[in-house]
């Protein structure tokens, strides 16, 4: 089993949907959770990066962490087809737990159509 | 451009060769980190290293890789003999500190013929 479980998709929605992406993970020493982005060829983009459990809102973009059901979410609102790429998840332990080593889902690939 | 900025962005080599691959830091960030993403495949962690130390290579193939971080230049991951398996995108990020975000490179795509 993978520490860190993320459905691939492809996930395709309208123009101005809100889109829910998700992650599930099993190692309960992770703290902190991240959001990245990455399109085609490129390199991932920090999006969201936040600290236990709660709520993180920035712009169109919330993410969840449920420490007690090891599920994160990321919520796009109005999506635009900008929007259109591969959101991976991203977590570490805490300073003594890890470090800075993130371990990725593999990513969920995310198509807004005109 | 002050990020963190990785070349070549494409590298071809023929199985046996050495492949170089150089990754330098956002400005004033001293830790940085290599990734290594298959496809289909999430990124994987392989190397972390400050200046002129590896703190963790717990990621790293035993055998034919290495990393380093001069006291001046850019961080070298270097992989030698090369296989056609080590065909990938290689990602280097970089942070501030231990406990800051990482934010990565656009990546050198390594392909083995």
């Amino acid at each position: 089993q993978k520490e860190v479980e993320q459905d691939p998709g492809p996930l395709s929605v309208p123009e101005g949907a809100i889109v829910s992406l998700n992650c599930t993970y099993s190692n309960s020493a992770f703290q902190y959770f991240m959001w990245y982005r990455q399109y085609s060829r490129k390199g991932p983009e920090l999006l969201m990066y936040t600290y236990s459990s709660g709520n993180k809102e920035d712009g169109r973009f919330t993410a969840q962490v449920d420490k007690s059901s090891k599920y994160i979410s990321l919520f796009i609102r109005d999506s635009q087809p900008s929007d259109s790429a591969t959101y991976l998840c991203a977590m570490r332990g805490g300073l003594t737990g890890g470090g800075n080593k993130l371990t990725f889902g593999t990513g969920t690939q995310l198509k807004v159509e005109l | 451009n002050a990020g963190v900025m990785q070349n070549p962005r494409h590298l071809v080599r023929r199985r046996g060769q050495e492949a170089r691959l150089r990754c330098s830091p956002m400005k004033g960030h001293s830790h940085v980190y290599w990734y290594r993403q298959l496809p289909e495949e999430g990124l994987k962690f392989m190397v972390y290293l400050q200046k002129e130390n590896i703190i963790d290579e717990s990621g790293m193939p035993k055998e034919r890789f290495s990393a380093e971080f001069p006291k001046e230049g850019p961080s070298i991951l270097r992989i030698q003999q090369v296989v056609r398996g080590d065909s990938a995108a290689y990602f280097c990020a970089s942070s501030h500190d231990s406990n800051s975000p990482l934010h990565f490179g656009n990546g050198t795509r390594l392909t083995v013929t």
